[in-house]
């Protein structure tokens, strides 16, 4: 019943060490975004793909960047966590951009050390 | 460039008791209005939106919200609050063109006493 997959839920790191956050959809849905949630704030929109076409937010870190190898996964690699990084990271997916409704993930939280 | 304003960061209510919480937004476009749930340590789910056609929108659990124009608002509402109502709630706008990712609020959450 699933239909976005975050893996794996809790995320814990070195600083400095590269980690990669998976989300996997079974909705066949074009859009798929990434967003970062730190503790009691809005969750901020890191980038999103459309179909293969990136789009970075302006004011997302070089730090973050993101691989869509097929419609059904996408992954947020983020090269080199610092202690400001430690988030909940939400994927989610819509349609396409004329089906406003976006469909979450359960989230990934990631906690740096 | 659009924004949501949520008032009040905590809001505590009986059970049984009226459940408003207010979203305020700015768009120089028509928008599209979203509220959204969030349990601990989890994703956020939605409760309903608006689009067009009729103002008042009705969603999930109970909760509907009206869109007034002329006051930039879509405040949600519940008549009769559950304990399992207790949550984290995002108000969230989005424009029909330009940027269409979604601006969220910063957040209410809501607490329920018995």
């Amino acid at each position: 019943d699933a239909m976005v997959i975050q893996n794996p839920r809790y995320q814990v790191t070195q600083f400095g060490k590269p980690v990669t956050l998976s989300c996997s959809q079974t909705l066949n849905h074009n859009v798929m975004y990434w967003y970062q949630q730190k503790s009691s704030q809005a969750p901020k929109l890191l980038f999103h793909y459309y179909d293969k076409d990136f789009n970075n937010e302006a004011d997302t870190p070089d730090n973050f960047q993101s691989r869509r190898p097929n419609t059904s996964f996408c992954f947020l690699d983020i090269r080199s966590p610092g202690l400001g990084d430690a988030a909940m990271y939400l994927c989610a997916t819509s349609r396409d951009w004329v089906e406003e409704t976006q469909y979450f993930g359960p989230g990934t939280r990631l906690l740096v050390l | 460039a659009q924004s949501v304003t949520q008032l009040g960061s905590h809001v505590s209510v009986s059970e049984g008791a009226l459940v408003l919480l207010r979203c305020n937004y700015s768009s120089s476009v028509p928008p599209y209005l979203f509220w959204y749930v969030q349990y601990p340590n989890q994703g956020l789910q939605l409760l309903l939106k608006y689009t067009t056609g009729a103002t008042l929108v009705k969603g999930i659990n109970g909760f509907e919200a009206e869109f007034k124009k002329s006051e930039t608002s879509f405040h949600l509402t519940k008549p009769s609050a559950h304990m399992s109502d207790a949550a984290e709630y995002f108000c969230a706008v989005r424009v029909h063109t330009g940027r269409r990712a979604l601006t969220f609020g910063s957040g209410t959450r809501l607490q329920v006493q018995p």
